[in-house]
């Protein structure tokens, strides 16, 4: 079934570990985003990608960084974890920037 | 600041009848609009979109209304059916030209129960 998966469904991490949250489509959609979704807060933007090997921060983009080395994958990186990143972060596709996101169903990410 | 907002974190309405969900905006670039509908444990699920040129689109049971002078949108759901029972999220872009454009500016989402 064509989607966007995301791996792990949840983790709880250590502070200071570092954390790799995958995130494959196979839509062949261009556009990529994390959000992470705290509660009350709604979805925020961390990080976007338009297409394959470009990358842009969004609204709160410190502490995380994201690649984009080809079109199915972007994998967004904590480099060394803090407890304020404790969230849900959802992987969202798209065709293009003006197309609806179409998104995963998120990781759960306990930092500790 | 808030650029979307939804003041009503929740919603209760009776299977059958109308559900009203709104969304007010405070940045006038915005003129894209969609509304996202999400169920515990799952990623929010595109819904229904409008863009700036319209003030109405409509899908089967759902219907957005858009009224730019009051910076306000609203989703319509008629009838109201249990499986509607989810959190709505209201979401706007910009779709002016340049890096990052098109990012999306989302509600903090309001809570629908359809009551059997």
């Amino acid at each position: 079934i064509a989607g966007i998966t995301q791996a792990p469904t949840s983790q709880i991490l250590a502070a200071g570990r570092r954390m790799t949250l995958r995130c494959t489509q196979d839509m062949r959609h261009n556009a990529m985003y994390w959000y992470r979704q705290d509660l009350g807060l709604g979805l925020r933007l961390i990080h976007y990608s338009n297409t394959a090997g470009t990358t842009g921060k969004g609204e709160v983009p410190d502490g995380y960084s994201v690649s984009r080395a080809n079109t199915d994958d972007f994998p967004l990186t904590l480099a060394s974890a803090v407890p304020s990143q404790t969230s849900v972060y959802f992987c969202a596709s798209s065709t293009s920037e003006d197309q609806p996101q179409h998104f995963g169903d998120g990781t759960r990410l306990s930092i500790l | 600041d808030q650029q979307v907002k939804q003041n009503s974190p929740s919603l209760s309405v009776q299977e059958g009848r109308i559900s009203i969900l709104n969304c007010d905006y405070t940045n006038s670039m915005f003129d894209y609009f969609l509304w996202y509908k999400k169920y515990p444990a799952e990623g929010p699920t595109f819904l229904i979109s409008i863009s700036s040129i319209k003030d109405k689109n409509e899908d089967g049971r759902f219907t957005v209304f858009l009224n730019k002078s009051a910076k306000h949108l609203s989703l319509h759901i008629v009838p109201s059916q249990p499986g509607d029972s989810a959190v709505y999220f209201c979401a706007a872009s910009a779709s002016y030209s340049g890096a990052g454009s098109y990012q999306l500016t989302f509600g903090k989402g309001t809570k629908l129960s359809v009551i059997p």
